[in-house]
């Protein structure tokens, strides 16, 4: 069974120390990794798209990495309005229209 | 920037009433999806719609559920019988010819 598992559950931060959120998964065949920022009470927010092992991606203060077992959202100087919970979701081959298979979140919080 | 946009972005409906949740889906993209998210629980995925058919559907989707592009710019979701296990944020995505997909702000369905 596809499964995508997130740690911390809860991160805490004091801005400008730097961090990694993990996204641990198990998917027979992976199409793509995702990830997703959510603020409460709003839409998953498209971040990043991931297909291959090795592969990198950066916006801002953000910086998605895979690899065969995991990825990593590593948050470089993060700022207060980093603040919000951040989803990894995974999309296999199997299946023609590719639903999203989402983690529970880590919920990151920022302090000034 | 274009968006998907969804209303109502609050509803609030008696046990065994229908509800129909609307989404505008972004105007060139073909392949449509519906979300839940339970409070406090993980994003998950009901359905995907493409060429006027549902392409795939999860165990959630029963016959209680109903999806219909009207016209070109709609779609919608439709709840024929609610329950209370059916409270949750609904989300309404799309995406185009690239494999991401957009997500609405929701629709906070509250079942009484």
């Amino acid at each position: 069974e596809d499964q995508v598992t997130q740690s911390p559950e809860a991160l805490r931060l004091q801005e400008g120390e730097s961090s990694s959120l993990n996204c641990s998964y198990t998917v027979s065949g992976l199409r793509g990794l995702f990830w997703y920022r959510q603020d409460p009470g709003k839409g998953p927010e498209f971040l990043f798209t991931l297909y291959s092992a090795g592969e990198e991606k950066e916006k801002e203060r953000l910086k998605a990495t895979l690899t065969k077992k995991e990825s990593f959202l590593h948050i470089t100087a993060p700022k207060p309005e980093d603040s919000a919970t951040y989803l990894c979701a995974v999309q296999a081959w199997r299946g023609g229209y590719n639903k999203l298979i989402f983690g529970a979140g880590t919920r990151l919080a920022v302090h000034p | 920037e274009p968006e998907v946009t969804q209303t109502p972005s609050h509803q609030v409906t008696q046990m065994g009433q229908e509800v129909i949740l609307r989404c505008v889906p972004i105007s060139n993209h073909l392949y449509f999806y519906w979300y839940r998210q339970i409070l406090g629980q993980k994003v998950e995925f009901l359905v995907s719609f493409y060429n006027n058919e549902i392409s795939e559907k999860s165990e959630i989707f029963d016959d209680q559920f109903s999806v219909e592009r009207p016209d070109g710019s709609n779609f919608t979701l439709k709840i024929r019988s609610t329950k209370l296990e059916d409270s949750a944020m609904y989300f309404c995505a799309s995406r185009g010819g690239n494999n991401e997909q957009f997500f609405g702000p929701g629709t906070r369905l509250t079942v009484l």
